[in-house]
């Protein structure tokens, strides 16, 4: 069984750093493509980044495109996604989202995290 | 603002159908795949259709996908209690902005 589980959410000031990590057991990690995605409270899904079965080639939505990082370790099958110069517009639950494929920019979103709240508030 | 246009809610009474519509462009679903996701209230989405029409083990096949042109659709047939939840449609996109995109969500109420 598939289990994707996230940790590392907090409350944090406007401009700091935070780094979410994901653990997945259950598959064949280093196979397949990772996602990040996010909701923030009341509302709609926001895919974040996304990240190739081997760190080949990452993706990022352009409201976090060079503030936040995604990384995957593949030899501990962790899933990674750092976060710098947050905002109060980040404030959401961040899921960590296994691809049905080894590619992040095509494809779907196969299995689901529980989510990690991260609060960005002075 | 959201890259697919969904409604924001239907609705119908039990045993009825309703049909959630997701209308993007040419850059998205008018060359990708589309696939749709259920969300009960404070939990995680699940996948529920891929690959426009295909459905996970487990989903029902109340549950039904469709796409045409720059539009998808996903049906819900026997509508039950139990389907009251919000609905995203997602697919990605190969326009200058490469990635994923979802559609705002649709919520079902069963009257």
């Amino acid at each position: 069984e598939v289990q994707l589980v996230e940790s590392g959410g907090d409350l944090v000031q406007p401009g700091r750093s935070l780094r979410l990590s994901c653990a997945a057991s259950g598959f064949l990690f280093d196979d397949y493509a990772m996602h990040w995605v996010r909701q923030s409270p009341g509302k709609g899904l926001e895919w974040v980044a996304g990240i190739n079965f081997n760190s080949g080639s990452v993706g990022y939505a352009d409201s976090v495109k060079g503030r936040f990082t995604i990384s995957r370790d593949n030899a501990k099958n962790f899933l990674y996604l750092r976060m710098e110069s947050l905002r109060p517009e980040d404030t959401a639950f961040y899921y960590c989202a296994k691809d049905e494929g080894s590619r992040w920019y095509k494809g779907y979103f196969e299995s689901w995290g529980q989510g990690a709240l991260v609060t960005v508030a002075s | 603002q959201s890259v697919l246009t969904q409604p924001p809610s239907v609705s119908a009474a039990p045993g009825q159908k309703v049909t959630i519509t997701c209308s993007g462009s040419s850059s998205n679903i008018g060359k990708n795949l589309v696939s749709w996701y259920q969300q009960f209230p404070g939990t995680a989405p699940k996948l529920l259709i891929y690959d426009n029409n295909q459905r996970p083990s487990g989903i029902p096949d109340r549950f039904s996908g469709s796409k045409s042109g720059t539009s998808a659709t996903l049906g819900i047939t026997g509508l039950q209690t139990g389907d009251e939840a919000d609905y995203y449609c997602g697919t990605w996109d190969t326009s200058l902005y490469i990635g994923r995109v979802f559609g705002g969500g649709t919520k079902v109420t069963v009257l």
